[in-house]
Parts: structure tokens; C-alpha cells; sequence
């Protein structure tokens, strides 16, 4: 079976830091890979989506980056993050081609980052 | 851009109360998830209706794609406390990698 592991599951960082969170699937090849912001309870911004190695397309222009250095690892960084940063990152994957049909979003638990 | 409303965003009822969340685009949308997300965690995939007019049951929930796939509802029947959470619906297009979530209904069902 397949399994989205997501780290760390909580973060306070400065402002000005460096961030890195990295999630990793297992169980299947080349997924569709997405990192995700929410703000408090509600619904989800997408920030990055990949569909293979190296190929990654970003949606909302802002001081994020993401990189997917190996097929099933997805890692979002930032090189000095801002009070607006903070909120609930989420990482998911979809099996690989098109997101139509039975090919729903699997989520990862999650990272709270606060930036002080 | 498609767009999914859902509505209420908010509802916050008794213990065995019954209740229904909307979700509605004017956009025809070739599958529809729904997901549940409680506090801190991630949304988990509660069902994918993919025909116009299915309807889905699990256990007390209620799934239903309208006939022009444009819009779906869900419906649960005596509602208890784990039922609590954010219950987010998205959209698939063929063709697309990418779904188009609406931005919730928070639920909260009280003891």
C-alpha cells in the first residue's frame, strides 16, 4: 500500500530563516507530487505541483520554492521566510497522468509553521 | 478558473441532528471528491462520485453528483461528535493535474 510520510510535524522559525520540509511517498512510481498551504480552517492553497523529476510548476509567485530531487521526494524551501509564511503546509500525491476520476488526492499529516 | 462554493462554510449542531453541505460550480466537472480533514491533520478521501446522478452511502453519510455534474451534496443522518471536522469537496477535469477544491464546511457536532 502506498504511504505519504510528511516532516517535521511542527515548526517555529524566525523571520529571515531558511525553511526546508520535505515529504516522501512510498508504495508507487512517478506520482503526481503537491505541496499545499491552508490557512486556519479552511481551504487549501496550491502552491507547487510536479508530475516527474526535475518538472515543477508553481502557482502562486511568492518566496517558496520546491524541488523534487528523486521520484517520490518533494521538498519545499524558502531561503528567508516572512511573518506571512506561517500557516499549515500540506503535501499530497495523485497516481501518475491526469487528475480525473478515481484519482483523488492522498494528503500528508501536515506541517504547522509558525514564523515569530 | 472553475470554482467550487460550498455552503455553510460554518454549522454547528446537536448530537443526532441531520444535516446537509452543499457544493456547487457553474463548471461540468468529470469526477467530484469529498474529504474530511480534522483539526491538525490532513484531508482524508471520503468517496469520488464520477456519474451524473450517482449516489454514494457510506455508513450515515450521503453522497450526491447532480445530473450535470456541476454540483453535489452531502448529506448525514444523526450526526455525532466524530463527525466533527472541515468537509472540503474538489473537482477533477480530464485532462488536468490539478483538482479545484472548494473551501469547506466546518461542522461541528456538539455531545
Amino acid at each position: 500500500s502506498q504511504t505519504i510520510h510528511q516532516w517535521p510535524a511542527t515548526l517555529v522559525q524566525p523571520v529571515g530563516s531558511p525553511l526546508s520540509l520535505e515529504c516522501t511517498v512510498e508504495g508507487t512510481s512517478n506520482p503526481n507530487l503537491y505541496w499545499y498551504r491552508q490557512a486556519a480552517g479552511r481551504g487549501l492553497q496550491l502552491l507547487f505541483y510536479s508530475v516527474g523529476i526535475g518538472q515543477i510548476s508553481s502557482e502562486v509567485p511568492q518566496n517558496l520554492s520546491a524541488s523534487r530531487p528523486q521520484d517520490r521526494q518533494f521538498i519545499l524551501s524558502s531561503k528567508k521566510l516572512l511573518l506571512s509564511d506561517s500557516g499549515f503546509y500540506l503535501c499530497a500525491w495523485s497516481v501518475p497522468g491526469t487528475v480525473s476520476y478515481n484519482s483523488p488526492l492522498h494528503f500528508g499529516n501536515g506541517t504547522r509553521l509558525t514564523v515569530t | 478558473t472553475q470554482l467550487l462554493e460550498q455552503s455553510p462554510q460554518f454549522l454547528s449542531i446537536q448530537e443526532g441532528e441531520n444535516l446537509t453541505v452543499y457544493c456547487n460550480s457553474s463548471s461540468v466537472f468529470s469526477s467530484l471528491q469529498w474529504y474530511r480533514q480534522e483539526p491538525g491533520e490532513g484531508p482524508v478521501l471520503l468517496v469520488t462520485v464520477v456519474t451524473g446522478g450517482e449516489v454514494k452511502k457510506l455508513k450515515r453519510l450521503t453522497f450526491q453528483f447532480g445530473d450535470a455534474r456541476k454540483d453535489s451534496s452531502l448529506h448525514i443522518t444523526a450526526a455525532q461528535p466524530g463527525d466533527t471536522g472541515l468537509y472540503l469537496c474538489a473537482g477533477g477535469e480530464g485532462g488536468s493535474y490539478i483538482p479545484t477544491f472548494g473551501r469547506g464546511t466546518s461542522l461541528i457536532v456538539h455531545p
